[in-house]
């Protein structure tokens, strides 16, 4: 079945150690973004790529970094993470183009992150 | 700007019907419905579109007033399998970016009882 799917699920660092998370996709979706979702909230974009167009939301810190080297695969590097980025961190992907507008998202199973 | 969902949480029993609010104070291009379990990823459930047709999801429904900038989802007859927090997202046609990105409504929690 084509998916998202994000490693690891569960991811404990140290506060200051740096963290990677990863999202891949089968589904040949040229739009891939990385939400933030803190306890009871609702999920926050922090950037998304478009093709390989990178697009960074206003607020998101420069303590998050995004790669994607390919079609299939988006990283979230956080550079020295904090107790404030302890969160669900989910991967979605998205078809583009003229009818891409109305497209849903398709969302990972996401991972979430326990900063010590 | 995050959109306004209403109410934030609510309770009901199997087989009873529920309304779910999304309001924006900006115009709105398309309108998200998203359902998320605890602990799982969201799942699309329709988009609503700016003078187009919906589509839709077992036995939910919903409508987009594009004058008031609203949108309701309507769940029909109630199962247990309908608990979640439902998202609303909205696009911004004036949104930077090639791609247009949702901004997520602040969430209702609704829970159902047998």
């Amino acid at each position: 079945d084509a998916m998202v799917i994000q490693n690891p699920r569960y991811q404990v660092t140290q506060f200051g150690k740096p963290v990677t998370l990863s999202c891949s996709q089968t589904l040949n979706h040229n739009v891939m973004y990385w939400y933030q979702q803190k306890s009871s909230q609702a999920p926050k974009l922090l950037f998304h790529y478009y093709d390989k167009d990178f697009n960074n939301e206003a607020d998101t810190p420069d303590n998050f970094q995004s790669r994607r080297p390919n079609t299939s695969f988006c990283f979230l590097d956080i550079r020295s993470p904090g107790l404030g980025d302890a969160a669900m961190y989910l991967c979605a992907t998205s078809s583009s183009g003229l009818a891409g507008l109305y497209n849903e998202q398709f969302f990972g199973p996401g991972t979430r992150l326990t900063v010590l | 700007q995050q959109p306004v969902q209403s109410p934030q949480a609510v309770i009901l029993r199997e087989g009873e019907d529920a309304v779910i609010n999304c309001s924006s104070s900006k115009a709105l291009y398309s309108v998200h419905w998203y359902r998320q379990k605890h602990g799982e990823a969201p799942v699309f459930l329709m988009i609503l579109l700016k003078g187009g047709e919906q589509k839709g999801h077992e036995k939910i429904s919903a409508s987009f007033n594009e004058k008031k900038q609203q949108s309701s989802l309507y769940l029909t007859a109630s199962q247990l399998s309908y608990s979640g927090t439902y998202f609303c997202g909205t696009r911004d046609p004036l949104s930077s970016g090639s791609a247009r990105q949702l901004t997520f409504g602040s969430g209702t929690q609704l829970t159902v009882l047998p």
